[in-house]
């Protein structure tokens, strides 16, 4: 069975100041990773995703996370904040493997705010 | 204009009664899911659906029933069993097929029964 630990339920931050979002998770296989944005009374938006290849990967608003096999993470950072990226950001995982493919176990969110 | 919708946006109902929330995609995708989203809980799996006629239960189906007669349609019925119904609950549906897993997600619908 997977498991998704993120370890912050709140963190707030002044604008244009960096932040990091963190994610553990646990899993015997090879996972795939997603982080998704929610904002307030909508459904959620896909931020980024890893596959394979490249351990860092990066979404077109400036965000970026990174895989780290041996200390199973995939923190999320971006390195200057705006007012606009306050929402709820959740970080997942996806066993690709037989009938268990699609299926995401969710963390249980981190509530980003960015004070002016 | 490609997506999932989901209706009503807001529900209210009163206990002991059967509700069913609405979720279409017009994304041809094979597979759907319902998630239930309680503050501080995240998301969390109530059904899912990788083909029409066949669905299978998720960490807390007890209180809901699904059906998937349609390829394009999943609702999800809240039943009188389920003891803690309101909730924000998230429809979803991926291409599922290996290699493409990534989620698209519906606006929600909040339920509130009193």
């Amino acid at each position: 069975a997977q498991s998704v630990t993120q370890l912050d339920s709140q963190v707030p931050v002044f604008e244009e100041a960096p932040v990091e979002l963190r994610c553990n998770y646990s899993s015997s296989v090879s996972v795939y990773l997603f982080w998704y944005v929610q904002y307030p009374n909508q459904g959620l938006q896909l931020l980024l995703k890893y596959l394979s290849g490249s351990t860092l990967v990066e979404s077109i608003n400036g965000f970026e996370a990174e895989f780290n096999k041996s200390q199973t993470s995939f923190h999320l950072r971006k390195p200057s904040v705006h007012i606009s990226d306050t929402a709820e950001y959740f970080c997942a995982v996806s066993d690709p493997r037989g009938t268990s493919y699609g299926k995401l176990t969710f963390g249980q969110g981190t509530i980003l705010t960015v004070h002016p | 204009d490609g997506g999932i919708t989901q209706s009503p946006k807001y529900l209210f109902r009163k206990e002991g009664q059967n509700v069913t929330l609405s979720c279409e995609q017009n994304l041809n995708h094979d597979a759907m899911y319902w998630y239930r989203q309680d503050p501080g809980q995240g998301l969390r799996l109530i059904y899912y659906s990788q083909i029409v006629n066949d669905f299978q239960k998720g960490d807390i189906a007890e209180g809901y029933s699904v059906s998937r007669e349609k390829k394009e349609s999943f609702p999800l019925t809240v039943t009188s069993a389920q003891k803690n119904p309101t909730a924000f609950y998230l429809c979803a549906s991926t291409k599922g097929q290996a290699g493409s897993y990534e989620q698209y997600f519906g606006p929600g619908t909040r339920l509130t029964v009193t």
